[in-house]
């Protein structure tokens, strides 16, 4: 059974850093894509940042480039999100998937609130 | 950006059939892709490539359409499908419509 279970999540003051972890089971981790998808409270869904199978290719939305990367560690079976200078506009509730042109597993989620 | 357009809202009865659309702002091929959210939880796939059912997906779903115009559509819709339905393109820069909200009479 494919698992995606995200943590690090939390309270975070405008222009501090936090990192999300995914920690993936149920699969071949290093043969697939990977993505994080956030959902502000009550709003839609957005496409934050994919990473490629192997890592060499990541890919961002315009509004967190140059300040969220995207990483994995494939012995580790574990993906990344290094969100820098959050903004009150990052809150939202962010998803680990598996990306292959869709996203056809999700992880169950974990709130990033930034406040002061 | 690619943009979606769902309607926002709709009601139907058990037992009849509803069809849900989204149109995309250009074409994005067969590359369409629905998803169905309960309160609460994360999406769930399912729908892929515009009318391929996700593995474990009840039959009632079906997806059609290509280049700007898709629909998904359930059918019979039953009570347990109370939830919103996103469409999410990947032709362009992965992009989702702002979903919509299915409620049974």
């Amino acid at each position: 059974e494919v698992q995606l279970v995200e943590s690090g999540g939390g309270l975070v003051q405008p222009g501090r850093s936090m990192k999300l972890s995914c920690a993936a089971s149920g699969f071949t981790f290093s043969n697939y894509g990977m993505a994080w998808v956030r959902q502000a409270p009550t709003k839609g869904l957005e496409w934050v940042a994919t990473i490629s199978y192997d890592g060499s290719s990541t890919y961002y939305r315009d509004s967190v480039k140059g300040r969220f990367t995207i990483s994995r560690d494939n012995a580790k079976s574990t993906l990344y999100l290094q969100m820098n200078s959050l903004r009150s506009e990052d809150t939202a509730t962010y998803y680990c998937t598996r990306e292959t042109f869709y996203f056809d597993y999700w992880g169950q989620g974990v709130m990033v609130t930034v406040s002061s | 950006d690619t943009v979606l357009t769902q309607s926002p809202a709709l009601a139907v009865s058990p037992g009849e059939r509803v069809s849900i659309s989204c149109r995309a702002s250009e074409g994005v091929n067969s590359y369409m892709h629905w998803y169905q959210q309960k309160p609460g939880q994360q999406p769930k796939l399912l729908i892929y490539k515009a009318s391929n059912l996700a593995s474990g997906v009840p039959a009632r779903f079906s997806g059609s359409g290509s280049g700007t115009d898709f629909t998904l559509t359930i059918d019979p819709v039953e009570a347990d499908d109370t939830a919103t339905y996103f469409c999410q393109q990947s032709w362009n820069e992965d992009t989702f419509g702002a979903g919509t909200k299915l409620e049974l009479k």
